[in-house]
């Protein structure tokens, strides 16, 4: 199975809403990576997972919370967005070696608009 | 900290041979990836270079230079199906760096 799925595939919160974005994956790798995209921009890069632990977080503000639940999940809980984080939110994962990195399976992502 | 350029755009018609060039810059080197996103769709691996050389994968290529922080994607008998955005990527770190993209706009 090659295949990283994300639920929702679209959501529309409002700025006072909680909610949260899914991704799993059943391709036995142990880093799994959140990017967020913009409109004909490339993918910018949130946060790192490695073995199930945060490794990477890239200055990103607290209203975005990550979690990895288990080796296959990996959720991304939001809180108090503001509309400048509409965006396309992208799961990734790959191998942990130093040498994985460089090739991710990408899940089709969530079209996130905020209101 | 690390930079790509890439070119914006490019046109070419059905069964031509399109290359695209990268050039980096980054203070430590670990190889250097092609990605390809159709439009509404989720990134493609391609390839990857650590060594210099050229590596082919069917109908595409890819070549690194590391003395002249260069690399290329050559795509040949285009078909219609190849009109997407194509990023060169730097990795390093655990994570990767995308280049702006490439358009590649492949006409009848």
């Amino acid at each position: 199975d090659t295949e990283v799925t994300q639920t929702p595939k679209h959501l529309v919160m409002g700025m006072t809403n909680k909610k949260s974005l899914k991704c799993e994956q059943h391709m036995g790798h142990r880093a799994m990576y959140w990017y967020k995209q913009k409109a004909k921009k490339p993918p910018e890069l949130m946060f790192v997972y490695s073995y199930e632990k945060l490794s990477i977080n890239e200055s990103v503000p607290s209203r975005f919370s990550p979690e990895c639940p288990n080796s296959s999940l990996l959720n991304l809980h939001l809180h108090a967005l503001q509309p400048e984080d509409s965006a396309l939110y992208l799961c990734a994962s790959s191998g942990a070696g130093p040498a994985d990195v460089y090739e991710q399976y990408f899940g089709p992502g969530t079209r996130l608009t905020v209101t | 900290g690390q930079s790509l350029e890439q070119p914006s755009e490019v046109t070419a018609v059905e069964g031509a041979i399109v290359q695209i060039n990268c050039t980096y810059q980054t203070s430590g080197f670990y190889g250097l990836s092609w990605y390809q996103q159709h439009d509404g769709g989720a990134p493609t691996f391609l390839s990857y270079n650590a060594l210099d050389g050229l590596e082919e994968t069917g109908r595409f290529s890819s070549f690194l230079s590391r003395s002249d922080s260069y690399g290329y994607l050559l795509l040949q008998e285009l078909q219609m199906k190849d009109s997407a955005s194509y990023f060169c990527v730097l990795g390093g770190d655990y994570k990767l760096s995308f280049g702006a993209g490439t358009t590649v706009t492949v006409r009848a």
